[in-house]
């Protein structure tokens, strides 16, 4: 088991212009989260799927932001005219789910939005 | 809502002494787990040592010990005989009890940067 993969792991792009990112979790976990952690603060959660459903979403997710886990493997979060406000970590987890407490993270895509 | 602060944004230690990290948190809830991440830099967050509400012993995982005052709130982690590579970003995390409708998702404080000096 390789752990929880993130790509790209480093995104540059003009203010506008749509992105997309990549979870892979590891194999045979359930639950599957994304974080945003800007520069000097602690991760703020985004939204988490069961499998392939998508069962809470932060306020902080406005709807320029969606993400997807088709058939409850990989997940992918696209955010649709980037702000310069965007510009963060963007972190994927994963755990078993169900009782399983323990989060795995990924290594995080850094975006920035110039 | 659920938060949790760490007031000590930058903490030094020498190599093999012990050090503190400080968090707080605030919840209406009585069951939950507390949770210290680290994060190297450029590296991935790894869990460190996680807390049971309910457990009254505090938890210990080698050089990782935690002192847990559920009463105070208060969750703090203690590093003994502290090596190079502790130097990170340490998180104190909440996160409610696992049940089959709780997302579990975490509530992150702001973070403490260890230094460890050689």
């Amino acid at each position: 088991d390789t752990g929880v993969s993130q790509n790209p792991r480093h995104k540059i792009t003009k203010r506008g212009q749509n992105v997309t990112f990549r979870c892979d979790p590891i194999s045979e976990h359930n639950r599957l989260y994304w974080y945003r952690q800007t520069l000097g603060q602690g991760p703020e959660f985004l939204t988490y799927f069961q499998n392939e459903a998508q069962l809470e979403k932060s306020r902080l997710l406005s709807d320029r932001f969606s993400a997807e886990r088709p058939k409850g493997s990989f997940s992918t979060l696209e955010i649709q005219r980037t702000e310069q406000g965007d510009s963060a970590m963007y972190l994927c987890a994963s755990s078993l789910g169900q009782g399983s407490y323990e989060q795995y993270f990924g290594p995080g895509t850094r975006l920035t939005v110039t | 809502a659920q938060t949790v602060t760490q007031s000590q944004p930058e903490m030094s230690v020498q190599e093999a002494e012990t050090v503190t990290l400080s968090c707080t948190y605030d919840t209406s809830e009585s069951d939950y787990y507390l949770f210290w991440y680290k994060q190297p830099p450029s590296r991935q967050m790894i869990l460190v040592i996680r807390q049971e509400a309910y457990k009254q012993q505090n938890a210990t995982e080698n050089r990782f010990s935690v002192n847990f005052q559920k009463a105070a709130k208060s969750f703090s982690l203690k590093i003994s005989d502290s090596q190079l590579g502790d130097a990170a970003m340490y998180f104190c995390a909440y996160s409610l009890s696992g049940n089959l409708n709780a997302g579990n998702m975490l509530t992150f404080g702001g973070g403490t940067r260890l230094m460890v000096k050689p």
